[in-house]
């Protein structure tokens, strides 16, 4: 099956700065690729997600990019806010049976 | 918010019992999913179904069993076969293709 590889599991940044989170994966065949945020005792939520025809894809401050020969793939959030603070989860799916593989997550904490 | 919704938020298990997990949702989705979320684990997939009246066992199935009798609704038991239960339980659901929509979550803890 698929596995799914996240670092930093945590990272630690100042007010302003950018933040950049890295994941692989080991299924070629793997064509979805979500990012979830899950704040403190919330649920996980759906941020930015991107698919295999496309190398990269932004929403505000947020951008994912995704190189399929090297099987990777990357959340950047520019001029990070305290609220940016969060764990963020990346996934994998082959899309049709949509059944997702994880990332252990990345702790992002933004110091005011 | 969001269209699905787990119940309890917590529960508490004795040695030997098992107890059952809600998961409804509202958003007319086919599939429906429970995960495991461990610290320094992520998630991990217990069970899932793609249709009613089909399921799936994910990475760590043993120890639990599901139900998918309606589109809207997909039970999870944690049995006392399963060891260790006590942990974050997340359900979602999802269009075909699409992202996921996750509950709430429901806290087990063992006493």
């Amino acid at each position: 099956g698929e596995n799914v590889e996240q670092h930093p599991s945590t990272l630690s940044v100042q007010e302003g700065d950018s933040a950049v989170i890295k994941c692989t994966y080991s299924d070629s065949a793997s064509n979805y690729f979500p990012w979830y945020k899950q704040e403190l005792g919330k649920r996980p939520q759906l941020i930015i997600d991107i698919r295999s025809n496309v190398g990269e894809k932004k929403d505000q401050r947020i951008a994912v990019t995704l190189n399929k020969t090297a099987k990777h793939f990357s959340l950047h959030i520019t001029e990070t806010q305290p609220e940016d603070s969060a764990v963020y989860f990346c996934a994998a799916s082959r899309g049709t049976g949509n059944q997702f593989y994880f990332g252990t997550g990345t702790s992002l904490t933004v110091i005011p | 918010d969001g269209g699905i919704t787990q119940s309890p938020k917590y529960l508490f298990r004795k040695e030997g019992q098992n107890v059952t997990l809600s998961c409804e949702q509202n958003l007319n989705h086919d599939a429906m999913y429970w995960y495991r979320q461990d610290p320094g684990q992520g998630l991990r997939l217990i069970y899932y179904s793609q249709i009613v009246n089909d399921f799936q066992k994910g990475d760590i199935a043993e120890g639990y069993s599901v139900s998918r009798e309606k589109k809207e609704s997909f039970p999870l038991t944690v049995t006392s076969a399963q060891k260790n239960p006590t942990a974050f339980y997340l359900c979602a659901s999802s269009i075909r293709g699409g992202g996921y929509t996750f509950g709430s979550g429901t806290r087990l803890t063992v006493v």
